[in-house]
């Protein structure tokens, strides 16, 4: 299993308060992803991060944040949580981008906000 | 709209049955990954395949990427209630950028004994 953990694992919050999640990696690879995963629509890619201060959005980044001060850490910041945004987050990781691009996934983190 | 579609979108078989999963685009991709996931967990990476027409074999699973890199098929023979779960066919675009991964909307898997 690629050392990928996500914490917290299970998080319920309140609409307008400011969340943080956070994704550790223990394999030294430079690139990092942030998924959320709903109903019908798969994985959709929120942020991406392709080394130590240097990210980029993805196709569902508005109202979400990201920073990565070191390699194994990349956090996501929900600035101000609505319910749109209650869904299971995940993190990957991939040594390249070069084809083919794979990724390994952490065990998730569910998000509810009431 | 979805860059990928997969279907069926549900499927729920009995013991031993086969089947097969499609994911079909317009659009062509350098390379396309299969990926299974479990109640709770993350997805974990089954194959990928990257040129046209390519067949890989993962026990009873066969996984073929299309001659033209539009579309792939994962085919499940005699299935088995340890197959049950969420499969997700991932692709790279051509001119990829930062790695992305583009996903399908999955299909869930219910094998019955």
């Amino acid at each position: 299993d690629a050392g990928i953990t996500q914490s917290p694992r299970h998080k319920v919050t309140e609409t307008g308060t400011p969340v943080t999640l956070r994704c550790h990696q223990t394999e030294n690879h430079r690139y990092m992803y942030w998924y959320r995963q709903d109903p019908g629509h798969g994985l959709r890619l929120i942020h991406y991060s392709y080394g130590v201060k240097d990210t980029d959005k993805g196709e569902v980044s508005d109202g979400y944040s990201v920073s990565r001060s070191k390699t194994e850490d990349f956090l996501l910041t929900l600035e101000s949580a609505t319910s749109s945004q209650t869904s299971v987050y995940f993190c990957a990781i991939s040594m390249s981008t070069g084809v083919p691009s794979e990724q390994y996934f952490g065990p998730g983190t569910r998000l509810t906000v009431t | 709209t979805q860059l990928l579609e997969q279907s069926p979108q549900f499927l729920s078989i009995q013991e031993g049955e086969n089947l097969t999963v499609y994911c079909n685009s317009s659009s062509v991709f350098s390379s396309l990954q299969w990926y299974r996931q479990e109640p709770g967990e993350g997805p974990v990476l089954l194959v990928t395949v990257v040129t046209g027409g390519e067949v890989k074999k993962l026990k009873r699973l066969t996984f073929q990427f299309g001659d033209a890199r539009k579309d792939s098929s994962l085919h499940i023979t005699a299935a088995q209630p340890g197959d049950t779960g969420l499969y997700l066919c991932a692709g790279n675009r051509v001119y990829n950028q930062g790695g992305k991964l583009i996903f399908g909307q999955g299909t869930e898997l219910s094998v019955k004994p």
